[in-house]
């Protein structure tokens, strides 16, 4: 059964700070990783799709890594801003093949001015 | 483009009661999703329709439970009778291909609440 892990469960940072959201999964026969992003009352958006065969995914300040044999995959968000604030998901298929996502309960970010 | 819609944004029902939350994906999109986050706990699948077709309800927790796509447009998701533990956020996602192929677009998710 695939379980999908985030370190830290909360973050306050002030802004400016390049940030580093940390995600693990046990079960590293995946075939994509997803980060998704939750603001409060709202739905998830997702932010980055990285698919086995890459390392990583880029988008704007956003760097999502994934390392499948260690069972690791990173979310860095470089000059945080206070819009940044929200609550970050990572997904990871189930196990067995599925392409059913198993999610992680999250990183609630606060960024301050 | 609308995204998609979930209704109603809040419920309160009372234990024993019968709740329907309906579910807008984006025009077009085949694939739809039903999710729930309990409070606490991680957000988990319920189940995934194709069209009008059932591909997988295997996290569906019971049979209190009913999902129905007619048309393959809009979706219900049926709670009868509404236990306690059925509290929750309810979110839907709809996506043009399926899993692990395409970006999922997720509504703002009907939040629960059994007394």
């Amino acid at each position: 059964k695939q379980e999908v892990t985030q370190i830290p469960a909360a973050l306050s940072v002030p802004e400016g700070e390049n940030l580093v959201l940390n995600c693990s999964f046990t079960d590293s026969a995946i075939y994509n990783l997803q980060w998704f992003r939750q603001d409060p009352g709202k739905g998830l958006t997702s932010l980055l799709l990285i698919q086995s065969s890459q390392r990583e995914q880029t988008s704007g300040r956003l760097n999502a890594s994934l390392d499948k044999s260690s069972g690791r995959s990173t979310l860095y968000i470089a000059a945080s801003q206070p819009g940044d604030s929200a609550t970050y998901l990572c997904a990871a298929p189930a196990s067995g093949g599925s392409y059913i996502p198993t999610f992680g309960r999250g990183t609630s970010l606060i960024v301050h001015p | 483009e609308a995204g998609v819609t979930q209704f109603p944004s809040h419920s309160v029902i009372e234990k024993g009661q019968t709740v329907t939350l309906r579910c807008d994906p984006i025009s077009g999109h085949d694939n739809l999703y039903w999710y729930r986050r309990v409070m606490g706990k991680e957000i988990k699948f319920l189940l995934h329709f194709v069209k009008e077709s059932k591909q997988d309800e295997s996290g569906m927790p019971n049979n209190r439970f009913l999902a129905e796509r007619t048309g393959g447009t809009y979706s219900t998701l049926k709670v009868q009778p509404a236990e306690l533990e059925d509290s929750g956020v309810y979110f839907c996602a709809s996506s043009q291909t399926g899993f692990g192929t395409d970006t999922q677009y997720f509504g703002p998710g009907t939040r629960l609440t059994v007394l």
